[in-house]
């Protein structure tokens, strides 16, 4: 049981090209998030899935997009990046059944944007 | 909109003293859960502790303990005799409901408290 798994976890773009990063869980749980964090800023919502076939925004979606693959897995694209999608993003999933929930994370992607 | 304040950004203690992290929150909502979430160097989040708000009674784990404190929308966590280890980033949280409000899951993070523990 790996719980959530990222890849890559670290990468390196210039200006203008496009990425995805990926994540996928074996808890079968039903959500899915994607968090981006930044120095001093804490982690920040970009885009959720509450259940397989469904996707929403959520706080900073600006610039990036979303697949919900399955139940399992969850990509974040970025189409073309920019410097200030240098960030540590986070992938995340809960259960998502009424009162039981809590979030377990992914081990996180280093993304840098030259 | 919710909102959640760790307004300790960093703390330095000497092994074994007791430390307790500060976090704050604002919510409209009735029905929220308050999480605690450690970030060691390594990087990774490691879950702590959920309360839900109709549950105000504190809670020990070991060396840790949290105060729930509705009437101050108050969510504060004591790591009592703190060793090196315990040196990471904490992070306090907020839930909200999903879109239908059957479910929680999208969190508000504070910015969170930096604690080091020295030798």
């Amino acid at each position: 049981n790996a719980g959530v798994t990222q890849t890559p976890k670290f990468q390196v773009l210039k200006t203008g090209q496009s990425m995805t990063l990926q994540c996928a869980q074996d808890m079968n749980h039903n959500s899915m998030y994607w968090y981006r964090q930044d120095p001093g800023m804490g982690l920040r919502l970009i885009y959720y899935s509450a259940s397989e076939g469904t996707t929403d925004k959520g706080e900073v979606p600006n610039g990036y997009n979303v697949s919900r693959l399955n139940k399992r897995e969850f990509s974040l694209r970025l189409e073309s990046a920019a410097p200030s999608q240098t960030s540590v993003y986070f992938c995340a999933s809960s259960a998502a059944q009424g009162t039981q929930e809590t979030q377990y994370f992914g081990p996180g992607t280093r993304l840098l944007v030259l | 909109a919710q909102k959640v304040t760790q307004a300790q950004t960093e703390i330095s203690v000497v092994e074994k003293e007791d430390v307790t992290l500060d976090c704050v929150y604002e919510t409209r909502d009735t029905t929220y859960y308050l999480f605690w979430y450690k970030q060691p160097p390594s990087g990774e989040l490691v879950f702590l502790i959920r309360r839900n708000s109709f549950d105000e009674q504190n809670e020990i784990s070991g060396r840790y303990s949290w105060n729930f404190q509705k009437s101050t929308s108050s969510f504060n966590f004591t790591i009592t005799a703190s060793q090196v280890v315990d040196s990471a980033v904490y992070f306090c949280a907020l839930s909200e409901a999903l879109a239908g409000g059957t479910s929680y899951g999208k969190l508000t993070f504070g910015q969170g408290t930096i604690l080091t523990v020295h030798p």
